[in-house]
């Protein structure tokens, strides 16, 4: 079955410090997405990445997809205390389902 | 656009009652919408795929006698926990797929968390 591990699991950091979150796959991904769930809050949609190597970017965030299409990064630059909650990349099964990685939960330090 | 509606946001009842949880899309039409439930500090795991006008498919292990679920409109489905147990507090969360669309992105109601004494 589907397999899907983030690393790490929980991250504490100093704002203004960098973040980066790791998504792998143990079998090649038609595509990756990445959501953000905020304590006490609901998933988030934040991107979509397809294209093998694709590399995206938000503002603060920056997305990339692996050139084998298993596995894939959410890296936050000098985080911010409104960065807290828990980032969930999800991958497609079937013809809509996500099945959701084990999500890494990302603390900021004022 | 693409909000989703869910309620009741919270819920707490007592063993052995049933809990109706509604999910709608406000702004689209979802053919197809989702019912995951987190417990604390974990993934969503999804329980059930629900179709407009079809039975639900349920996931390995979720049984469909004990969520009910109904996907009577495009814009409506809703999870029915029959005879909760304390065992089935957990936080309810579903999502929602704008029909037609080519994007498999799914936009989540707020979650429902059922408390069950």
């Amino acid at each position: 079955g589907q397999q899907v591990m983030q690393i790490p699991q929980y991250q504490h950091v100093q704002e203004g410090e960098d973040f980066t979150t790791y998504c792998n796959s143990s079998t090649t991904l038609s595509n990756i997405q990445w959501y953000k769930q905020r304590p006490g809050g609901h998933p988030v949609f934040l991107i979509q990445l397809v294209k093998s190597g694709e590399v995206k970017k938000q503002k603060r965030l920056t997305f990339q997809f692996g050139e084998a299409k298993k596995n894939s990064s959410l890296h936050i630059t000098a985080t911010q205390t409104t960065d807290v909650g828990t980032y969930f990349c999800a991958v497609q099964t079937g013809a809509n389902n996500l099945f959701f990685g084990t999500g890494t939960r990302l603390t900021v330090i004022p | 656009g693409a909000v989703v509606s869910q309620h009741p946001s919270r819920v707490i009842c007592k063993s052995g009652t049933s809990v109706k949880i509604e999910c709608r899309s406000l702004d689209f039409q979802a053919t197809t919408m989702f019912w995951y439930r987190q417990f604390p500090k974990q993934s969503l795991m999804l329980m059930a795929t629900s179709n407009e006008g079809s039975k639900a498919t349920y996931e390995q292990g979720v049984e469909k006698d004990k969520f009910l679920i109904n996907h009577a409109s495009l814009t409506l489905s809703t999870l029915t926990v029959t005879s909760a147990h304390p065992e089935d507090s957990s936080f309810y969360i579903c999502s929602a797929i704008v029909a037609a669309s080519a994007k498999n992105i799914q936009y989540f109601g707020a979650g429902t968390r059922l408390s069950v004494l």
